[in-house]
């Protein structure tokens, strides 16, 4: 079925630590990839995308790999802040020419001092 | 460049009402989908529309429906408001298919 799942629900890392949070995809035929943060009471925040041409893209502090032969999406922060901390989601758009996201379940980073 | 308003921001509605939501895009886009998230089923998506037309729509019941009008501005209708109802519901807006979809904060809607 359509589903977008996350290998690790929770994860906990020191300040100054690189992060990587992992996502599973199902869809094949998806083109089109979003991680999201979100923090209590707000809506997603766009962090970084891939189209699945790619297979590495990079932010600033964020760089999204991206690997279509075992459908696994991974998202990579360099020394992570306590502002990092929040939910994260990968999303693969499976809209075939329309906006249609299907989101992972997430996993909460927390950030220790 | 304002971004994506959703009003209201917070709903207390009672079972067998029904309740319209209102999104404003970003200025320019012209997509606007809704997605549905609640602890236990996560961010799901509602429907779509672009250019006053619905071009996607998920497996939610006919209960919940969407419109949007000539200036992109988004509207969906839930009727006959159920318990499981509750949930914050999202609004995202993007400018082409394919390009970064920004949500507004939304709206949380608790059905009593």
């Amino acid at each position: 079925g359509e589903s977008v799942g996350l290998h690790l629900p929770t994860l906990s890392v020191q300040e100054g630590d690189n992060s990587i949070i992992n996502c599973a995809y199902s869809n094949s035929a998806s083109d089109y990839f979003i991680w999201y943060k979100q923090e209590s009471g707000k809506g997603p925040q766009f962090i970084i995308d891939i189209r699945s041409n790619m297979d590495k893209r990079q932010g600033q502090r964020v760089t999204v790999l991206l690997n279509k032969t075992v459908k696994h999406l991974s998202l990579q922060i360099a020394a992570t802040q306590p502002g990092d901390s929040a939910v994260y989601f990968c999303a693969e758009n499976i809209g075939e020419g329309a906006q249609k996201l299907v989101f992972g379940q997430g996993t909460r980073l927390t950030i220790n001092p | 460049k304002a971004g994506v308003t959703q009003t209201p921001r917070y709903l207390i509605k009672t079972r067998g009402q029904q309740v319209t939501l209102s999104c404003s895009p970003i200025s320019g886009h012209r997509s606007v989908s809704w997605y549905q998230q609640t602890p236990g089923q996560g961010l799901q998506f509602l429907f779509e529309y672009f250019s006053e037309t619905q071009r996607n729509k998920g497996n939610f019941p006919g209960r919940f429906s969407g419109r949007q009008f000539s200036n992109s501005r988004s509207e969906m209708n839930v009727s006959t408001l159920e318990l499981g109802d509750s949930a914050l519901y999202l609004c995202a807006s993007s400018p082409l298919v394919g390009v970064g979809y920004t949500f507004g904060s939304g709206t949380r809607l608790t059905v009593v």
